[in-house]
């Protein structure tokens, strides 16, 4: 079945180092692929998403680029910010089985200090 | 407009007792999803709602678990009876249109703990 695997937290950076959180996705169809973010407290959100290889989504700083060769989706940002402490979630949505039916990795968590 | 709301935001309850979850959706949509996140781990799909339809319940982990959305508006996931593993954020999700448009809005989550 399909599967989300990312890299397990916390993530600990200063106020503007660059992030990288590595995604990786098995699929038996051709996905969408999406990044979530989760604030203390909050539900979660949609940060980005790529919907075809090639794709780069990109946010508030963060992009990701969907590379089909090696079935990858890492989410970067070149500089870093303490509001951007969260749980960040790789998911993918296999659409060739009919629905929007999200599969999510673990999550990583992001802590930015000042 | 208001977001997905889900009531309550916490409950702690014993092993065997009962409780109920509400999801109340975007309105207009007529896509409803569970979803649980157990502590650590990935989070699951349970159910998938069409207006008042279960168009997918596989992700249900057993018949403790019973999800309802009368008249395919807000929904209701009971646990009876509750065990420990049932711990964790269970999330609602809602979408509109056809199945095939992915973006879901999720609500904060319900964290159940079971003692």
């Amino acid at each position: 079945g399909d599967s989300v695997t990312q890299m397990e937290g916390p993530v600990t950076l200063s106020e503007e180092a660059f992030l990288t959180i590595n995604c990786t996705y098995t699929a038996t169809g051709y996905p969408s692929l999406f990044w979530y973010v989760q604030y203390p407290g909050e539900g979660l959100q949609l940060l980005l998403k790529a919907t075809k290889a090639d794709d780069k989504g990109s946010n508030k700083g963060f992009e990701a680029t969907y590379r089909k060769e090696t079935t990858s989706f890492h989410l970067e940002k070149g500089s870093v910010q303490v509001s951007d402490s969260a749980v960040y979630f790789c998911a993918l949505s296999d659409q060739d089985s009919g629905y929007s039916t999200l599969t999510f990795g673990k999550g990583t968590m992001l802590l930015v200090s000042p | 407009e208001a977001g997905v709301t889900q009531f309550p935001s916490h409950s702690v309850i014993e092993k065997g007792q009962t409780v109920t979850l509400r999801c109340d959706p975007i309105s207009g949509h007529d896509n409803l999803y569970w979803y649980r996140r157990v502590m650590g781990k990935e989070i699951k799909f349970l159910l998938h709602f069409v207006k008042e339809s279960k168009q997918d319940e596989s992700g249900m982990p057993n018949n403790r678990f019973l999800a309802e959305r009368t008249g395919g508006t807000y929904s209701t996931l009971k646990v009876q009876p509750a065990e420990l593993e049932d711990s964790g954020v269970y999330f609602c999700a809602s979408s509109q249109g056809g199945p095939r448009i992915a973006e879901q809005y999720f609500g904060p989550g319900t964290r159940l703990t079971v003692t």
